[in-house]
């Protein structure tokens, strides 16, 4: 089955600096990788996602990117600031087809940002 | 509109205990999930409902059941609790099992349910 490992586990930049997490698939099938963060006592959001067909997506300040050859992709946050601060999940699954939309989660990355 | 709501909260249980989890939507969506969250290891599929009246094994059924009570509710059963299913559980719903593009891959999580047990 899939897997999807992620990282870096946590991590601590200064308000306003850029944040990047990582993230790496194993099963080339998956074709839609969603990007979720959770707050603190609630249920995961989704932020953003992207599917197999294109290398990024953009949405203000959060972009991900994705290298179908290399089986990974990324979240990238700019100016972040201290309401960025929750843990972020990446996850993988073949969504687009009738293989289904089970998704795959990564382990989770906490991103605490220092105003 | 509630989205996905979950009851209990909370929950504290003894090694051989019984209960269920519930979970309903309101935004008509065909499709739901059990995931359970452990430190470090992101979310796990426990099982899945492609469409009512269907349900389906994810990556870790051992020691649950489900089922699918109608289109809006989506039960998680411990049969005999034991100490390895402390976890927090989460309910999710989207509108198809199959996305084919668009918004219908989109999983709405509910607040989660925070079980331990002893």
């Amino acid at each position: 089955g899939e897997n999807v490992e992620q990282h870096p586990s946590t991590l601590s930049v200064q308000e306003g600096d850029s944040a990047v997490i990582k993230c790496t698939y194993s099963d080339s099938a998956s074709n839609y990788f969603p990007w979720y963060k959770q707050e603190l006592g609630k249920g995961p959001q989704l932020i953003i996602d992207i599917r197999s067909n294109v290398g990024e997506k953009k949405d203000q300040r959060i972009a991900v990117t994705l290298n179908k050859t290399a089986k990974h992709f990324s979240l990238h946050i700019t100016e972040t600031q201290p309401e960025d601060s929750a843990v972020y999940f990446c996850a993988a699954s073949k969504g687009l087809n009738n293989a289904g939309n089970m998704l795959t989660f990564g382990g989770g990355t906490r991103l605490m940002v220092k105003p | 509109n509630a989205g996905v709501t979950q009851t209990p909260k909370f929950q504290v249980l003894k090694t051989g205990q019984s209960m269920t989890l519930q979970c309903a939507q309101d935004m008509n969506h065909n499709s739901m999930y059990w995931y359970r969250q452990d430190p470090g290891m992101g979310l796990r599929l426990i099982y899945y409902s492609a469409s009512e009246g269907t349900t389906d094994k994810g990556e870790v059924p051992n020691g649950y059941n489900v089922s699918r009570l109608n289109k809006r509710e989506f039960s998680l059963r411990l049969e005999s609790a034991a100490p390895s299913q402390t976890s927090v559980y989460f309910c999710a719903s989207s509108e198809a099992l199959q996305g084919r593009g668009g918004r219908r891959n989109e999983q709405f999580f509910g607040p989660g349910t925070r079980l331990t047990v002893l």
